[in-house]
This record gives structure tokens, sequence and C-alpha cells, in this order.
């Protein structure tokens, strides 16, 4: 079964500092990741996807992730952190033939001005 | 614009009183799933169709049930409310089964328990 673990439920960072969101997967086969952003009261939203193709997959928001197999990781970045990048993080996993997907248990992102 | 539509956005029902959260879709996706989301939880699959295909999750309680009369619209009923049911219900879309397909989710339905 797959799962992901997404270190630190709450990430504090100051505006125009990197963000740094962690995401460590398992899974017995090749998976596909997918980072979701959550505004209070509202749906998920993603913000990329990693299918197999190029490693470094850049999203919206100026966002990106590198998928590195050999440390199971797939951690989310942005090197400017905006206020309007305060949300929930959410990583999430699912592998071929099954069309569940897995999440983390999220990431608040807090933006000190 | 193509999107998923939750109805309503807030609902208040009473300990035990049957309530039904709608769900339509604009995107003619095949795929459409119903997730729970407990305060600061990941959201948890409910069940979802495929087509006309029900697929319920092992750990749903019996309480929850749904219908998907046609394409664009899904329903959530849940027959006998409990407290513990409070939460947000997210529905999303994806086109085809596959898993690197992304799911499109709609905004949510906050569920309040009195």
């Amino acid at each position: 079964a797959q799962s992901v673990t997404q270190l630190g439920s709450h990430v504090s960072v100051s505006e125009g500092a990197l963000v740094l969101l962690r995401c460590n997967y398992s899974s017995s086969v090749p998976p596909y990741l997918f980072w979701y952003v959550q505004y209070p009261n509202q749906g998920l939203q993603l913000l990329l996807k990693y299918t197999s193709a190029a490693t470094l997959v850049k999203g919206i928001n100026g966002f990106e992730a590198e998928f590195k197999k050999s440390e199971t990781s797939f951690h989310l970045t942005k090197p400017s952190a905006h206020m309007s990048d305060a949300a929930e993080y959410f990583c999430a996993v699912s592998v071929g033939g099954n069309e569940k997907l897995t999440f983390g248990t999220g990431t608040r992102l807090t933006i000190i001005p | 614009d193509a999107m998923v539509i939750q109805n309503p956005r807030y609902q208040v029902t009473q300990f035990g009183k049957p309530v039904t959260l709608s769900c339509s879709q604009t995107l003619n996706h095949n795929v459409m799933y119903w997730y729970q989301q407990k305060s600061s939880q990941a959201p948890k699959l409910l069940f979802h169709y495929y087509d006309k295909d029900f697929n319920n999750e092992a750990d749903t309680p019996d309480n929850f049930q749904s219908r998907r009369p046609n394409t664009s619209f899904c329903f959530l009923d849940i027959r006998s409310p409990g407290l513990g049911d409070a939460a947000m219900y997210l529905c999303a879309t994806s086109r085809d089964p596959g898993s690197y397909n992304e799911q499109f989710f709609g905004p949510g339905t906050r569920l309040t328990v009195l």
C-alpha cells in the first residue's frame, strides 16, 4: 500500500524567504505524486504533479518539486514566499491501476510579514 | 468555466436527521469522488463512481450512501448523521480512473450536526 508522510504540520517563513515543504512517500511500485493547496473553506487545487517524466516539476504560482527516488522524497519549494501563499498544503500519492489518491496529513504554511 | 459545484456550501442538520449533499460538474468527467475532511486532517475517500460503477471504500460506514443519476450529478446521503459526521465534504472529479489523472475539487460543503 502507498502512503505519504509530511514532515512539519506547521511551517512559518518570512515574506520573500524560501519555502520548503517536505513530503516522503512509500510505494512498492513507481508512484505518481501530487501537491495540492487548500485555502480556508475552499476545495483543493492542484499545484503540480509528477507522472514519471521530468524529475523536476514546475507548477503554478512559482512552486516546483523534485522527485528523488533514492530519498523517496517529493519536496515542494518556492524561492520567494508571498503573503498569498499562506494556506494548507497536501502531498498525495497514487500508483498504477489504482484510482485512489492517498493524502498526507498536510502542512499549514504561515507567511510572516 | 468548467468546474465542480457543490451545494449547499454550508449545511446544518440535527442529530439523526437525514441530509443530502449535492455535487455537479461541467467537466464531463467519468469519475466522481466523495471525500470527508475533518478539521486539520487529510481528506479521506468515502467512495467514487466510475461512470455508473460504484466503488465503496472498505471503511466507509453504512450510514453514508451515494447516488449518481447521470454524468453531471452525484449526491452524498447521510442517513442518520451523528456528531462525529460533522466535517467538510469534498466532491472531486477526474477524466478517467488512471492514477496519473488530476482530480478537480469542488469548494466543499461544511456540515454541522446539532
